[in-house]
């Protein structure tokens, strides 16, 4: 069974700060996606890393697929209290379905 | 582009009836949607692949008898929750890929409560 293992489970931190969360898994996959989602509202998609050492930038947030295409990271710089929310990675194995990891729950203190 | 709608947003029913969601594609055709279950606070779990014009393919431990799905349209998906009971009160999602990469679009998410 292919995991996606995400960390940390819950971060909390102030305004202005950097963080990063991460996504590891034992098993290479195609894709990785990576999902933000508010309370009641479907995930909406904020990136797709393709190609291992890729990295993506979407202002504030960079993303990063490992080398291996097992691993990915997510990187805020500044973070605003508009960043608050569940950020889930999700990992195409090679079949049409994708696999989530149990998510960073983020909150950014004012 | 690659919108996916469903509907209704919110239901709300009496023990033993059942309920239909809807997902569509809005602007692309998708030829298998998927079909997610989320508990409060928790990650997506998939419930099952929907296939256009074949039958679904349901995850281990999802009574297919009582989750039907149909896929009706390479733009319509539904999932009925039969026989429903305050235990299959939950946030339903559906998701569809535009078939040219592995990223799927998600809809909005229908909250079911079952009283």
């Amino acid at each position: 069974t292919q995991l996606l293992e995400q960390s940390p489970q819950f971060l909390s931190i102030q305004e202005g700060e950097n963080l990063t969360v991460y996504c590891n898994s034992s098993s290479v996959f195609s894709s990785l996606q990576w999902y933000r989602q508010e309370p009641g509202e479907g995930p909406v998609l904020l990136v797709t890393v393709v190609t291992g050492g890729e990295v993506k930038k979407l202002k504030r947030l960079t993303f990063q697929f490992g080398d291996a295409r097992k691993d990915s990271s997510l990187h805020i710089t500044a973070a605003q209290p508009g960043d608050t929310g569940l950020y889930l990675c999700a990992g195409a194995p090679g079949d049409d379905k994708i696999i989530f990891g149990k998510g960073t729950r983020l909150h950014i203190l004012p | 582009g690659a919108v996916v709608s469903q509907h209704p947003s919110r239901v709300i029913c009496k023990s033993g009836t059942s309920v239909k969601i809807e997902c569509r594609s809005l602007d692309f055709q998708a030829t298998t949607m998927f079909w997610y279950r989320q508990f409060p606070k928790q990650s997506l779990m998939l419930m099952a692949t929907s296939n256009e014009g074949s039958k679904a393919t349901y995850e281990q431990g999802v009574e297919k008898d009582k989750f039907l799905i149909n896929h009706a349209s390479l733009t319509l998906s539904t999932l009925t929750v039969t026989s429903a009971h305050p235990e299959d009160s939950s946030f339903y999602i559906c998701s569809a890929g535009t078939g040219s990469s592995d990223t799927q679009y998600f809809g909005p998410g229908t909250r079911l409560t079952v009283l």
